[in-house]
């Protein structure tokens, strides 16, 4: 199992440029969630979903996008990118949904908006 | 409302030494997840241990202890002879009253100098 896949590791986008941060899993985990990660800041919950089909704004939903069509994929997209989204983001996977359960996370991705 | 403090920001010993990381939260909730994450240089987040409100027994995993006291409020950690290879980011974190979101404390970064 490849666990938690994130693509692209690293990404250089400038004021106003769109994107797709993509995350899949292959471990049949109904809940799947993003998050930001901001220097001497602890983790902040984007969207989350418990499921396909069914997707939720956490703590910070504000300027991204997200759906889940299947099980395994949950991609971010960025709709107007801002310098104040330059951050690291996780994607994260449970089973059974919730933040009860063990959440296993990818290797993240960079991003820098310039 | 529902919070997570690390108060050490940073702590650098010197190896072999015992070290302990403070994780103090609250919450109104009776059933709770407690966490604790590591986050080393090369960016992974790495899950250590998973902790429910009703189990209070301090656990043991080889160099790496955990002391859960409902009455303070806190979920400590502590790392025994310690190594080099300890050094990381540490994080806390904490389930949320919907269970789909997980609180997390902002970090302890823990340098172990040879």
């Amino acid at each position: 199992n490849a666990g938690v896949t994130q693509t692209p590791k690293f990404q250089v986008l400038k004021t106003g440029q769109s994107m797709t941060l993509q995350c899949a899993q292959d471990m049949n985990h109904e809940y799947m969630s993003w998050y930001r990660q901001d220097p001497g800041m602890g983790l902040r919950l984007i969207h989350y979903s418990v499921g396909a089909g069914i997707t939720d704004q956490g703590e910070v939903p504000n300027g991204y996008n997200v759906s889940r069509s299947t099980t395994e994929d949950f991609p971010l997209r960025l709709l107007s990118a801002a310098p104040s989204q330059t951050s690291v983001y996780f994607c994260a996977s449970s089973s059974p949904p919730g933040s009860l359960e063990t959440q296993y996370f990818g290797p993240g991705t960079r991003l820098l908006v310039l | 409302a529902q919070k997570v403090t690390q108060a050490q920001t940073e702590i650098s010993v010197v190896e072999k030494e015992d070290v302990t990381l403070d994780c103090v939260y609250e919450t109104r909730d009776t059933t709770y997840y407690l966490f604790w994450y590591k986050q080393p240089p090369s960016g992974e987040l790495v899950f250590l241990i998973r902790r429910n409100s009703f189990d209070e027994q301090n656990e043991i995993s080889g160099r790496y202890s955990w002391n859960f006291q409902k009455s303070t409020s806190s979920f400590n950690f502590t790392i025994t002879a310690s190594q080099v290879v300890d050094s990381a980011v540490y994080f806390c974190a904490l389930s949320d009253h919907s269970n789909y979101q997980l609180i997390w404390g902002a970090g302890t970064k823990l340098i172990i100098k040879p």
